[in-house]
């Protein structure tokens, strides 16, 4: 069975263009999970869909920042206009579930480099 | 918020020797699941090993097992027969509540595990 697919693996973009990451889910997965690693923080939970509808974007880091789930198995992240600090690597992870005992899966990420 | 602490930046191994890493938390909840997953050069986030609070018997799978030590809050990660294989990065990670519903793994700083020959 296909694990979380992400694309592209690597993007390098100028500063102020728009940037577009794609998510697709583990088969029978209803929870989205968007998170960013970074030297200085780590990584760090951004946004949780359940069934489609976010649920928490305490962590999206400003308005430049958006998320959608357009259907059950796909998900974008979008950074408009990018910023050098948005460099970093953006994972997408996905689970049964959204409870403590539902482990989450992790796609290959995306290397992101704004300059 | 829980946190996850990583004490040991770094480590080294010699192949085939045992290795111990160290991940100490801190949560009020009563029932939580703790993670380890390794990142290797290629970057994908694999899950090695988890744990239920609940359970008192250490996870294992294969050559990895755990250490867990629920009143002293320490869930350390030990890997027998090192192989070359296991060089990577290891996150610590604990299953967090989130404010509105729903859980999220909050991780460690990690530590950048050396086997070599």
């Amino acid at each position: 069975d296909a694990g979380v697919i992400q694309s592209p693996r690597h993007e390098v973009t100028e500063m102020g263009q728009e940037v577009t990451l794609r998510c697709k889910l583990i088969s029978g997965h209803n929870s989205l999970f968007w998170y960013r690693q970074t030297m200085m923080r780590g990584l760090e939970l951004l946004i949780y869909f359940n069934n489609n509808v976010p649920i928490d974007d305490s962590g999206m880091p400003e308005d430049r920042f958006s998320a959608k789930m357009p259907n059950a198995s796909f998900s974008t992240l979008k950074i408009q206009p990018s910023e050098p600090r948005d460099s970093a690597v953006y994972f997408c992870a996905s689970s049964f579930g959204a409870g403590v005992t539902d482990t989450q899966y992790f796609g290959p990420g995306t290397r992101l480099t704004v300059l | 918020a829980q946190t996850v602490t990583q004490s040991q930046p770094e480590m080294s191994v010699q192949e085939a020797e045992t290795v111990t890493l160290s991940c100490t938390y801190d949560t009020s909840e009563s029932n939580y699941y703790l993670f380890w997953y390794k990142q290797p050069p290629s970057r994908q986030m694999i899950l090695v090993i988890r744990q239920e609070a609940y359970k008192q018997q250490n996870a294992t799978e294969n050559r990895f097992s755990v250490n867990f030590q629920k009143a002293a809050k320490s869930f350390s990660l030990k890997i027998s027969d090192s192989q070359l294989g296991d060089t990577a990065m290891y996150f610590c990670a604990f299953m967090n509540p989130l404010s509105n519903s729903g859980y999220a793994l909050n991780f460690g700083k990690g530590t950048s595990l050396l086997v070599t020959p």
